[in-house]
């Protein structure tokens, strides 16, 4: 079975414009989650979704934001780049409450 | 608010000796889960091993053990016998699935340096 894939792999953008990243969930997983991680630090949360729905979103300014499909695949977009963008975005994807989320390769994000 | 501690930046080991990956957990909730992931170079987060907080016995994931101590908020990380591939950055996160998320909050990270 495939595993969590996102895309691009890696994104070379200026400051001010505008990127969206894309991820698609294993297989029967119905939630979807984007994280994003600094150089150095831990992954921070950033939105989740289920069943089409927002469930949580973290400590994020509004320049970020994203949507699930019905075929549960996802977008993050974020507006208005500046170079604190710049990072790697994870995506993860889970089947129910109590199991692990199954991370994505990420999408590695340089704003110059 | 849910907060995850790791207090060792880096550590070494020998290869073939077991190590321990400190973690210490703060929330008020009484229903948790406690996750440790793997990230190697290539940035992929790989998942190891999870503690649920009504489980009794500690977790374990062939050379991977949890040491769940609940009283202290600990959940620390043994790997036996390491290997040079457990050469990694190895993060604890926890979940609070009442809070109607699965979101998963995590530490700084811990990097381990397996030597030959």
């Amino acid at each position: 079975d495939a595993g969590v894939t996102q895309s691009p792999t890696h994104l070379i953008k200026t400051r001010g414009q505008q990127v969206t990243l894309r991820c698609s969930p294993i297989s029967g997983h119905k939630s979807v989650s984007w994280y994003q991680q600094v150089l150095g630090q831990g992954p921070q949360f950033i939105f989740q979704y289920y069943e089409k729905e927002e469930r949580g979103r973290g400590n994020f300014p509004d320049r970020f934001s994203a949507r699930q499909f019905p075929n549960y695949s996802s977008e993050l977009n974020v507006n208005a780049l500046l170079l604190g963008d710049s990072a790697l975005y994870l995506c993860a994807s889970s089947s129910g409450r109590f199991v692990e989320q199954f991370f994505g390769p990420g999408t590695r994000l340089t704003v110059l | 608010a849910q907060k995850i501690t790791q207090t060792q930046p880096g550590m070494f080991v020998q290869e073939k000796e077991a190590v321990t990956l400190d973690c210490t957990y703060d929330t008020s909730d009484q229903s948790y889960g406690l996750f440790w992931y793997k990230q190697p170079s290539s940035g992929e987060m790989i998942f190891l091993i999870y503690q649920g907080s009504y489980d009794e016995q500690n977790a374990t994931e062939g050379r991977y053990s949890l040491n769940f101590q609940k009283a202290r908020k600990s959940a620390n990380l043994v790997i036996s016998a390491s290997q040079l591939g457990d050469s990694a950055m190895y993060f604890c996160a926890m979940t609070v699935p009442d809070t109607g998320r699965r979101a998963l909050t995590f530490g700084s990270g811990t990097r381990l340096q397996v030597q030959p």
